[in-house]
């Protein structure tokens, strides 16, 4: 059972286009990241979040953490193909030990 | 190098042979994490380390699978009498203290045949 759903499974959209992907989970996390994975290569660090409520922008990307710690959405305004990629969100717990739990993912596909 | 290193970065092998799959991290990181990723999927926690001890083994799938990591470094996941389910990138990850951002290598994508 994931703990980390992530919507939509997938996205396909045209360059400039906003978009929206979502993280969401019954269990209160104490921080949730966002990575990055293009073919062929391991997820890069986005961002992290700690504070329920707290937005983090990072040029084109916002990010959100939910007030109840249990939740996040990723927004880019004016999606550009090198956007492409996928997107995964990872939390730990605070009983979870050191282990990153990561949600399926969004595939990403922005067209020029 | 300055990021994590996995070895080889593919392999090919077929079904019941072992396959040992290495991982040097980033020096002077502590922790170092495997996780398994099927095609397009989301990642699959599978064991991980501090310094040389494995305080969480509990995602390895079966009794198939072990890993060990030597020195605080390089570490090795073994695979035995690999099954076609088997089949999927394996990525290695490291970090410098406990639940700090991973860095994740390229992984080593494994196909059973």
């Amino acid at each position: 059972t994931q703990l980390l759903e992530q919507s939509p499974q997938f996205l396909s959209i045209q360059e400039g286009e906003n978009l929206t992907v979502y993280c969401n989970s019954s269990s209160v996390f104490s921080s949730l990241q966002w990575y990055r994975q293009e073919p062929g290569e391991g997820p890069v660090l986005l961002v992290t979040v700690v504070t329920g409520g707290e937005v983090k922008k990072l040029k084109r990307l916002t990010f959100q953490f939910g007030d109840a710690r249990k939740d996040s959405s990723l927004h880019i305004t004016a999606a550009q193909p090198g956007d492409t990629g996928l997107y995964l969100c990872a939390a730990g717990g605070s009983n979870a030990g050191n282990m990153l739990t990561f949600g399926g993912g969004t595939r990403l596909m922005v067209k020029p | 190098g300055a990021g994590v290193s996995q070895s080889p970065s593919n392999k090919v092998t077929e079904k019941g042979k072992d396959v040992e799959l290495r991982c040097d991290p980033i020096s002077g990181h502590t922790a170092l994490y495997w996780y398994r990723q099927s095609l397009g999927q989301g990642l699959e926690f599978l064991i991980y380390f501090q310094g040389n001890s494995a305080p969480d083994k509990s995602g390895l799938p079966s009794d198939r699978f072990s890993a060990e990591r030597t020195g605080g470094s390089v570490s090795t996941l073994t695979i035995q009498r690999t099954q076609q389910e088997d089949s999927a990138v394996y990525l290695c990850a490291s970090s410098s203290v406990r639940r700090s951002p991973l860095h994740f290598g390229n992984g080593t994508r494994l196909t059973v045949t």
